[in-house]
C-alpha cells in the first residue's frame, strides 16, 4: 500500500545550526513530493516541492533532496531560526493529486 | 494567507448531530481536497473533487459526505456525530488535479461533546 513515513518524530536543534528532516516513501511510481510546515493552530503551509525527474531543489534557506533509488526525501533548513519551530510533513502526490502525508516531525529550535 | 477560506473556524456540537463545513478554494483552483487531522495525528485524506466531480476517495466514513458546487466552493457534511469525530478538518485547493502544489485553509476545529 501507499505510505509516507518520517524517520524521527522530534528534532531539536540549536538556533543557527542546519536542520535535516528525513522522509521515506513506499510508492516508487510517485512523481511529485511536497514539504509542508504546520504551526500550532494553523493549516499546513507549502514550503517546497520536487518532481521525480530532479534530485535536488533549492528555495530560500531550504533544500529538498530526492533519492529515488532508496525512496528517500529530505528537507534541509539552513541557519535554523526560532520561527522555523513547527511540525514538518512530507507528502507524496498520487496521480489524482491527493496528497499522502507522513506523521510529521516536530522541529524544536533552542535559542 | 493561502487564499483558501474555511468556515466556521470552530464548531462545538453534540453527539448525534449533523454539521456542514464550508470551503472556498483559491481563485482559479479547480480541485478541492478534504483532510482530517486528529490530535497528534497526521493528515488523513478524506475526499477530492475536481471541477464539480468526485475524483478520489480516501478513508471517508459513510456518515460523511461532500460536494463541490458550480462556483467551485465545497461543503463537507458530517452526520450522526460521535466523540471520535472531534478533529481539525482542513480543506485544500490546487489549480490542477495532480502534480501541483495544494494550498490549505486554516481549518475548522470540530468538537463533539
Amino acid at each position: 500500500g501507499e505510505s509516507v513515513g518520517l524517520h524521527l518524530p522530534t528534532l531539536s536543534v540549536q538556533e543557527g545550526d542546519n536542520s535535516i528532516i528525513n522522509c521515506a516513501y513506499s510508492n516508487s511510481a510517485s512523481d511529485y513530493f511536497i514539504w509542508y510546515k504546520q504551526e500550532s493552530g494553523k493549516g499546513p503551509q507549502f514550503i517546497i516541492d520536487i518532481r521525480s525527474n530532479m534530485d535536488k531543489r533549492q528555495g530560500q534557506r531550504v533544500t529538498v533532496l530526492l533519492n529515488k533509488t532508496v525512496k528517500h526525501l529530505s528537507l534541509q533548513i539552513a541557519a535554523t531560526q526560532p520561527g522555523d519551530s513547527a511540525v514538518y510533513f512530507c507528502a507524496e502526490s498520487s496521480e489524482t493529486g491527493k496528497l499522502i502525508f507522513g506523521q510529521g516531525t516536530t522541529l524544536q529550535v533552542k535559542p | 494567507d493561502s487564499g483558501v477560506t474555511q468556515t466556521p473556524k470552530h464548531l462545538i456540537t453534540a453527539t448525534g448531530q449533523r454539521v456542514t463545513l464550508r470551503c472556498s478554494p483559491r481563485s482559479g483552483d479547480l480541485s478541492v481536497y478534504w483532510y482530517q487531522q486528529s490530535l497528534d495525528q497526521g493528515l488523513q485524506f478524506l475526499i477530492q473533487y475536481y471541477n464539480g466531480e468526485e475524483r478520489a476517495k480516501g478513508n471517508i466514513l459513510e456518515r460523511f459526505s461532500a460536494q463541490q458546487f458550480p462556483d467551485l466552493h465545497s461543503e463537507l457534511n458530517l452526520s450522526s456525530l460521535e466523540l471520535g469525530d472531534s478533529a481539525l478538518y482542513f480543506c485544500a485547493s490546487s489549480v490542477e488535479g495532480s502534480g501541483t502544489e495544494a494550498f490549505f485553509g486554516q481549518g475548522t476545529r470540530l468538537t463533539v461533546v
